[in-house]
């Protein structure tokens, strides 16, 4: 079936230093969106890439999905103490089936 | 975006007994989702909640063990049956509006503990 890893498992950075994390699936993917959960929470949408090589910035955060639309990563600009949690990637194939495949998640601490 | 809302926010439980989670969304939403979460790790597909239908469960997940309930398109149950310590976890419902982003928003969650 249908897999999305998801490297690191953990990262610990220094406040102000980059964070990337890496997606990548078994299969192509129809689109592929990205979820933080901070501890104690729940997951919470942050975005959603569609097209192929597709690039989008959110503040300090850049989502890039892969031309072959099977990898994908998040990075992080000079993190904060803010920023800290778990963040996963998750998968949909294709069909009109709405449920996704999520990663195991990059759970990042920040260190002020 | 979509508000939901889950009942109980978190419960313990005896070996044996059973649990009905409730989730309640505050618009119509075409897919409703059932995930079960250890804590620190990722989320798993218990079932896509399907209004008027039956619900459609992946691998490893049985209607028996997991009955879930859709009367209309803003409400779901799931109740996890003949309890045991080893469903002890967070179960989080989640909705999509269907409307081609996929998109899905999150309840609180409801931890249980089986004792």
């Amino acid at each position: 079936g249908q897999q999305v890893m998801q490297i690191p498992q953990y990262q610990h950075v220094q406040e102000g230093e980059d964070f990337t994390t890496y997606c990548n699936s078994s299969t192509t993917l129809s689109n592929i969106q990205w979820y933080k959960q901070r501890p104690g929470g729940h997951p919470v949408f942050l975005i959603q890439l569609v097209k192929s090589g597709e690039v989008k910035k959110q503040k300090r955060l850049t989502f890039q999905f892969g031309e072959a639309k099977k990898n994908s990563s998040l990075h992080i600009t000079a993190t904060q103490t803010t920023d800290v949690g778990t963040y996963f990637c998750a998968g949909k194939g294709g069909g009109s089936q709405g449920n996704l495949i999520f990663g195991k998640g990059t759970k990042l601490s920040v260190k002020p | 975006s979509a508000v939901i809302s889950q009942k109980p926010s978190r419960d313990i439980c005896q070996r044996g007994t059973s649990l009905t989670i409730q989730c309640q969304v505050d618009s119509q939403v075409t897919m409703m989702f059932w995930y079960r979460q250890q804590p620190g790790q990722s989320l798993t597909l218990i079932a896509t909640a399907n209004q008027g239908s039956e619900a459609t469960y992946e691998s490893g997940f049985v209607i028996d063990k997991f009955p879930i309930s859709r009367p209309n398109l803003t409400f779901s149950t799931l109740t996890v049956s003949n309890l045991s310590p080893e469903d002890s976890s967070i179960y989080l419902c989640s909705a999509s509006k269907g409307d081609g982003t996929y998109e899905q928003y999150f309840g609180p969650g409801t931890r249980l503990t089986v004792t």
